[in-house]
């Protein structure tokens, strides 16, 4: 089985550039999560889809920052611009929620570097 | 709102030796619970759950038992191995919460041979 899918699993991009980040997430899967790794913060909800429709983006942190789930295979975390303060691991997760599936499982990230 | 407290690391044990990651939590509904494993440059992988009360999760030695009496999901392996060496989160899922994962801060966790 195929698990979720990141890519690119690493990133290098210079402040002001557009970074794009992908997942793809298990098949049958209907929530899709994104979240953002760092020393300082440690793992932080940035925004989930149930059905492909966002339904809580409260940890986006700031309009730089935007996620589309154009379809229930595939998911973008976008950030325009990047700023050296958004260098950190990006993970993706999916759950297949109802009947009792809440459990997430997480992609092998994407490491941003913004220098 | 739903919280999880977790041991403060680093550990740093001996190959064999016994292994305790105390997790306690809060939460308004009945959560599931979840201890998460990462090793180095890689993502988090499950490592055990338990969805209700008394429930036992089980996975490569570590046991965790889901405590409500105490709030408690403590991780325990009898013999680690150099190859347990990662961070571990505890954290919970609760309907009541949209099934949004509550995490621990994360243990450190190394084994010396």
């Amino acid at each position: 089985d195929a698990g979720v899918i990141q890519s690119p699993r690493h990133e290098v991009t210079e402040m002001g550039q557009e970074v794009t980040l992908r997942c793809k997430p298990i098949s049958g899967h209907n929530s899709l999560f994104w979240y953002r790794q760092t020393m300082m913060r440690g793992l932080e909800l940035l925004i989930y889809f149930n059905n492909n429709v966002p339904i809580d983006d409260s940890g986006m942190p700031e309009d730089r920052f935007s996620a589309k789930m154009p379809n229930a295979s595939f998911s973008t975390l976008k950030i325009q611009p990047s700023e050296p303060r958004d260098s950190a691991v990006y993970f993706c997760a999916s759950s297949a929620v109802g009947g009792g599936g809440d459990t997430q499982y997480f992609g092998p990230g994407t490491r941003l570097t913004v220098l | 709102g739903d919280s999880v407290t977790q041991m403060e690391g680093p550990v740093t044990l001996s190959e064999e030796a016994f292994l305790t990651i105390n997790c306690t939590y809060t939460a308004t509904g009945y959560p599931s619970l979840f201890w998460y494993v990462q090793y180095p440059g890689e993502g988090l992988q499950l490592l055990l759950k338990a969805t209700k009360a008394d429930d036992k999760g089980s996975n490569k030695g570590f046991e965790a038992t889901y405590r409500k009496e105490t709030t408690s999901f403590h991780l325990e392996k009898g013999s680690v191995q150099v190859s347990d060496s990662a961070v571990y989160f505890c954290a919970l899922s609760d309907r009541s919460n949209d099934y949004k994962l509550s995490f621990g801060a994360g243990t450190t966790v190394t084994v010396r041979a």
